[in-house]
């Protein structure tokens, strides 16, 4: 399995409701990592766990919440968001945090927050 | 801290013709480059990577150039095909060796004419 699987594909919330976007990878990486792309931007970093703690928060709102259960999981609690963090939010994933095998990213989920 | 640009949001051409994509970086210490493909509606996807100890790498139909002395990055792309229109980020790791922080550049539309 060289895949990297977020679920759902496509997320329509009110700013009121929580829900949950997943991620998981089964090829035995030890670095996970949550990206926000804004339409006709680039990927922009939000966290970064390595070997399942956290490593990296870019100063993201505590509205939104990661978590990694295990090293194959990795979740993004949502709880009220507003309608500009409507985007594309992508997981990436690599071997290690200081090797790299190419960032595999997976297809995102298309978040809109209404 | 890092950033990333891209000489061109746009580049048009001829189904057959090479293309050359270019990128610059700012982090004299950045030492891995990838080159990414998104399609519309698709997480990025990995064309080609190259190390800070390289200074030219070559897949199928792609040739990544890096030079360090002006930090450029370059991808080109032999017989261009239609399905090669996409959007072209390229992105740089930037910081210590276990923070893995990979930051895009803001991307470049290919078209292929037919």
């Amino acid at each position: 399995d060289t895949e990297v699987t977020q679920t759902p594909k496509h997320l329509v919330m009110g700013m009121t409701n929580k829900k949950s976007l997943k991620c998981e990878q089964h090829m035995g990486h030890r670095a996970m990592y949550w990206y926000k792309q804004k339409a006709k931007k680039p990927p922009e970093l939000m966290f970064v766990y390595s070997y399942e703690k956290l490593s990296i928060n870019e100063s993201v709102p505590s509205r939104f919440s990661p978590e990694c259960p295990n090293s194959s999981l990795l979740n993004l609690h949502l709880h009220a968001l507003q309608p500009e963090d409507s985007a594309l939010y992508l997981c990436a994933s690599i071997l290690r945090s200081d090797r790299e095998y190419g960032y595999t990213f997976g297809s995102g989920t298309r978040l809109t927050v209404v | 801290g890092e950033s990333v640009g891209l000489h061109l949001p746009t580049l048009s051409v001829q189904e057959g013709d090479n293309s050359i994509i270019n990128c610059a970086y700012s982090n004299s210490a950045s030492d891995y480059f990838i080159w990414y493909k998104q399609e519309s509606g698709k997480g990025p996807q990995f064309i080609i990577d190259i190390r800070s100890n390289m200074d030219k790498r070559q897949g199928q139909r792609v040739t990544v150039l890096l030079n360090k002395t002006v930090k450029h990055l370059s991808l080109q792309i032999a017989a261009t095909q239609p399905g090669d229109s996409a959007v072209y980020f390229c992105a740089v790791r930037t910081g210590s060796s276990n923070t893995g922080k990979l930051i895009f550049g803001q991307g470049t539309t290919l078209q292929v004419k037919p």
